[in-house]
Formats: structure tokens, C-alpha cells, sequence
């Protein structure tokens, strides 16, 4: 089955700077890759996606990279605003026809005001 | 996006009650739907697919006739926890998979936070 690695763990910036988070995935046929966020008590929300006919997605200062022959994707935060605090989980689609998201174990962004 | 349900928002049972959780697609029809699992401070586990119409398919080590799955039409799908004991307490979250032809998307229901005395 699939296998997501999600790095770092836990993540500090100051406000203003950039975040990256960065993951890995075991299946070659994974061809979607949804980020999502999860403020505390909260359910996840979709923030980004990617699919593996694209290698780069942009939305205002959030945005997505994928090199499907190193099996790697990131998510990058410019600018970031304390709002943006938060537990990001990267996923992808564990194989043809399943549908399930497999998630890494998540991100814990703090944004240093 | 998407409108996703979950009802109870929370829950806290006697040890040995079952508990029934319903996850619902508000604006749109969803033939699968997934239950997760989150412990404090832990990524999301996927318990179970649950697909209309038909039964459910659980991941490994999740026991089938302590999570009953029931997805009886395209926007209603729900969890019993049957038997709860403290060690079932948790997050379940619901989602539901939304669109086709290769666009799927899940959305996430709020989910259900289950403390089992």
C-alpha cells in the first residue's frame, strides 16, 4: 500500500516568512495529492491540491509542488500570518480505483507574531 | 467545495452502550464515504470505506462487528460503535468523496469527539 512521509514534524517561523513542508510517498500510481489543515478541535480543511499531470499549483501565498519521479511534494506559505497556525497534513491517493487518502503524520506550524 | 455533516458533535457514553454516529453530504452525492479516526496529537487512520449500497471494506486491525457501517443512500453514511469501552474514545471524522472522471475530492465532516466512561 501507500506510504506518506511528512517533514518537519513541527515547524516555527516568524510571522512575514516562509514556511515549507515537504513530503514523500511510496506508490507510483498515487496521481492526487490534497493538503489539508486542521486548526485544534477542527475538522480538516482542503487548502490545495495537486494532480500528476501538474507540477506546480499556486493559490495567493499557498502553493504546491510535485516531482513525480523523486515521488516528492511540498507545500509552500509565503507570507505567513499567525492565522496560519495550524496542522498541515499532506495525503495522497493510495492507488487506482480505492480512492482512499493516505495521510502523512502532519505538520504543526506555529507562526511567531 | 463541499458540505459535509457529522451529528453528535460530541458524545459521552457508559462503558458497554453503543454509540451511533451519521455523517451526511449536504449539496451533494457521495457513493463512497470514509471513517477516520484521530487520536490527541495524531494523524488521521482510516477505519473504513463505506460505499453505497454495499458493505463496508476496514482497514487492518479494525474490527468489523465493533464498527458497524451502514451507507443506506448517497448522502448518508453511519458509524455505531458498538460496545464502547475507554479505550474507543477518540475523534471520528467522516468524509465523503465528491465528483468523478479522475476530479474526486474528499471533504471532511466536522467530526464527532467520543469519550467513553
Amino acid at each position: 500500500g501507500e506510504n506518506v512521509e511528512q517533514h518537519p514534524s513541527t515547524l516555527s517561523v516568524q510571522e512575514g516568512d516562509s514556511a515549507v513542508i515537504k513530503c514523500t510517498y511510496s506508490d507510483s500510481a498515487s496521481n492526487y495529492f490534497p493538503w489539508y489543515k486542521q486548526e485544534l478541535g477542527k475538522r480538516p480543511q482542503l487548502i490545495i491540491d495537486i494532480r500528476s499531470n501538474v507540477g506546480e499549483k499556486k493559490d495567493q501565498r499557498i502553493a504546491v509542488t510535485l516531482n513525480k519521479t523523486a515521488k516528492h511534494f511540498s507545500l509552500h506559505i509565503t507570507e505567513t500570518q499567525p492565522e496560519d497556525s495550524a496542522v498541515y497534513f499532506c495525503a495522497a491517493f493510495s492507488g487506482a480505483g480505492s480512492y482512499q487518502l493516505t495521510f502523512g503524520k502532519g505538520t504543526k506550524l506555529s507562526v511567531i507574531p | 467545495g463541499a458540505v459535509v455533516s457529522q451529528h453528535p458533535s460530541r458524545v459521552i457514553c457508559k462503558s458497554g452502550t453503543s454509540v451511533k454516529i451519521e455523517c451526511r453530504s449536504l449539496d451533494f452525492q457521495a457513493t463512497t464515504m470514509f471513517w477516520y479516526r484521530q487520536f490527541p496529537k495524531q494523524s488521521l487512520m482510516l477505519m473504513a470505506t463505506s460505499n453505497e449500497g454495499s458493505k463496508a471494506t476496514y482497514e487492518q486491525g479494525v474490527e468489523k462487528d465493533k464498527f458497524l457501517i451502514n451507507h443506506a443512500s448517497l448522502t448518508l453514511s453511519t458509524l455505531t460503535v458498538t460496545s464502547a469501552h475507554p479505550e474507543d474514545s477518540s475523534f471520528y471524522i467522516c468524509s465523503a468523496r465528491k465528483g468523478g472522471g479522475g476530479q474526486e475530492t474528499q471533504y471532511f465532516g466536522p467530526g464527532t469527539r467520543l469519550l467513553v466512561l
